[in-house]
């Protein structure tokens, strides 16, 4: 059974970089046709994706947020993590880490494990 | 403001069956068959319940059924239990520009 957990700081001051990182168990990060993806959900609001990598490292990002945002893979570590730069209040929201996989064994139609998320409040 | 609209509450009674719309535009619910929907208690990790318009995955009851119809997805619960309280959200591939967009899910009350 696939697991992923997302851990890192729960408050970040305005301007500053968020960086959190999601565990992986049950699996390999780096085989098979999966993408990790970052999804966040400020309070009160829907889900938001913000974007994903691909097992070999590929990247692609939302467009709102594809100037600050960056997602790396750790394989040594089975993890992956998102930064987000020159944080602002609208940026405080619940982060969840999913794995993204397709009925056809390529490319992403769906999100089929997801952590339980993390709050993350942009605060000075 | 989500891409994808939902209404924000549904309610029914146990046994009883509920749908929960989701309406897009010609650039994600319509032009692609790959619609998904999650069910999400609360603190806990969202739960994949329909995949690729109307696939349920295995372990899903099929108590949960879904569709399409133009730019509107549909999810039908029935037999409603319980359990069945929780937050459902909708989610759409959108293209290689907007990618992968959501709805602003809606909370199902089982009175």
């Amino acid at each position: 059974q696939v697991q992923l957990q997302e851990s890192g700081p729960g408050v970040v001051k305005p301007s500053q970089t968020l960086s959190l990182t999601c565990i992986v168990s049950g699996g390999s990060i780096s085989s098979g046709n999966y993408y990790w993806n970052w999804i966040r959900q400020p309070a009160g609001e829907g889900l938001e994706w913000i974007g994903r990598i691909y097992s070999r490292g590929s990247t692609d990002y939302s467009p709102s947020l594809k100037s600050r945002v960056t997602i790396s893979l750790d394989t040594s570590g089975n993890q992956f993590s998102l930064g987000l730069d020159s944080v602002t209040a609208a940026d405080t929201a619940v982060y969840y880490c999913a794995r993204g996989t397709s009925a056809m064994g390529r490319g992403m139609a769906y999100f089929d494990y997801w952590g339980q998320g993390t709050l993350v409040a942009v605060s000075s | 403001q989500s891409a994808l609209t939902q209404p924000r509450s549904v309610s029914g009674s146990p046994g009883q069956s509920v749908t929960i719309s989701c309406t897009g535009t010609s650039n994600d619910v319509s032009a692609y068959n790959f619609v998904s929907w999650y069910q999400h208690h609360p603190g806990k990790a969202p739960q994949l319940l329909i995949y690729d318009v109307s696939q349920r995955p295995s372990g899903v009851p099929n108590r949960f059924s879904a569709s399409k119809s133009g730019n509107t997805a549909s999810l039908l619960i029935s037999g409603l239990q319980a359990e069945d309280e929780a937050d459902y959200y909708c989610c759409s591939y959108a293209g290689t520009y907007d990618l992968w967009v959501f709805g602003g899910g809606t909370k199902l009350t089982v009175l």
